[in-house]
Order: C-alpha cells, then sequence, then structure tokens
C-alpha cells in the first residue's frame, strides 16, 4: 500500500493562491492519485483526481511529479469557503479508497 | 448529498444495545462503503459492499457488521454498542473507485 505524507496544517489568505503538497514515494505505476476534502460538519466530497499528467477541473489543478513520488493540489484563489480538510489517496488498484489524517486549510479573510 | 441518505442523523445508545445504522442511495451504484471518523484518525473504512449481498471488511470491522440485500440500501450493525464505538459514521457511494459521493454522517454516542 501507497503511504502518504501530507503537511498536518496550511494558512492561507483569501484570494491568494494555494499550493498543498502530497508526498507518496511508495505509489506503484498504475496507481491514481485521488484528492478529497471535508468541509467543516460535512462528508467528504471529491476534487480532482489523475495518474501522470496535470489535470485541471472547475474545482482545482492537479500537478503530478515527472517520478509521480509527490503531487501538488493548486487551489488558484483561494476563497473562505475552501477552508478544509484536504485528503491525499493513492489508488491501490482496488474497489476502495484508504483515507489518511489530510491537511487541514485555513484561509483568513 | 443528493442521492445518499443516512439514518439517524444523530443517536445516543447505550452500552451493550444493539444498533442498526441505515445508508440508503438513489443512484443505482454498485459500490457502497461505511467509514468511521475520530479526531486525530481521520476516515477509517469499516466494511465495504460490491454488489448485493457482496461485503468485506476495511481497516476497522471488529464489532460491526453490514448486509446488503438490496442495491439502495446498506446497512450497518453494532452487535453491542461500546463506548469505542462512539464515532461519527459516514457512508459512501460510486459506481467505480473515481468520485465517491459521501452521506452527511450520523453521529453516534455510546454512554
Amino acid at each position: 500500500d501507497a503511504k502518504t505524507t501530507q503537511p498536518n496544517s496550511m494558512e492561507s489568505n483569501e484570494e491568494e493562491p494555494v499550493h498543498l503538497p502530497c508526498n507518496h514515494s511508495t505509489i506503484s505505476g498504475t496507481d491514481y492519485i485521488h484528492w478529497y476534502r471535508q468541509l467543516p460538519s460535512q462528508g467528504p466530497e471529491y476534487v480532482i483526481h489523475g495518474l501522470t499528467s496535470n489535470v485541471n477541473n472547475r474545482m482545482a489543478s492537479l500537478a503530478i511529479a515527472e517520478d509521480r513520488k509527490s503531487s501538488t493540489l493548486i487551489l488558484h484563489r483561494a476563497t473562505l469557503r475552501d477552508a478544509a480538510v484536504y485528503y491525499c489517496i493513492p489508488e491501490r488498484n482496488t474497489d476502495k479508497l484508504i483515507f489518511g489524517t489530510g491537511t487541514r486549510l485555513q484561509v483568513f479573510p | 448529498d443528493a442521492g445518499i441518505t443516512q439514518s439517524p442523523r444523530h443517536k445516543v445508545t447505550e452500552t451493550g444495545t444493539p444498533v442498526t445504522l441505515r445508508c440508503h442511495q438513489t443512484e443505482n451504484h454498485r459500490y457502497m462503503y461505511w467509514y468511521r471518523q475520530d479526531p486525530g484518525h481521520g476516515l477509517r473504512l469499516i466494511h465495504y459492499s460490491y454488489g448485493v449481498k457482496d461485503t468485506d471488511k476495511g481497516e476497522v470491522s471488529d464489532g460491526y457488521s453490514v448486509s446488503r440485500s438490496k442495491t439502495e440500501d446498506f446497512l450497518l450493525t453494532l452487535e453491542s454498542a461500546t463506548s469505542s464505538q462512539t464515532s461519527v459514521y459516514f457512508c459512501a457511494i460510486s459506481e467505480s473507485i473515481y468520485g465517491y459521493t459521501f452521506g452527511s454522517g450520523t453521529r453516534l454516542t455510546v454512554v
């Protein structure tokens, strides 16, 4: 199973870009990298996923290192609503996702 | 979230009593999951199902059982609740591993 390392917490100011790092040095070649976030008092929600190339959607961008041992979730302009716990999850090529403890992002006005 | 409902939303029960939590979906997704969330532990997978009557254990399955007799319902049962099972329980559904949808959670307190 691929192990992940994420900072426990990060801070940002509103309207600034945020780069959330994740190390997954033991990832296998066929594992996708998934990102979820959990807003206060809610269940997690899907953010983005990717395999090798950088990915963009309406919520965020995902930058994946060339060696795939790390990735970065990019929020281009943080809002107060982006304050949440962000989870980086390498897929284990099975039918379930295992969550870690994630990074708690605080956004200040 | 639309398409997935957990019940009850809150429950207080006594140690030693049986408790059943229900997850109901209207999306006809194949996969359903039960997670628990505790401070300092993030989300931990309890059990999951990959079809009617097809279930498997997760990371923390001891003390829990599940059943799925219909595609839309996934039940989590604590046969004899203990204080260590006080937690917030989340159900999730997916059609594949890409893109889980989570319910709003059930806060269970065992006194």
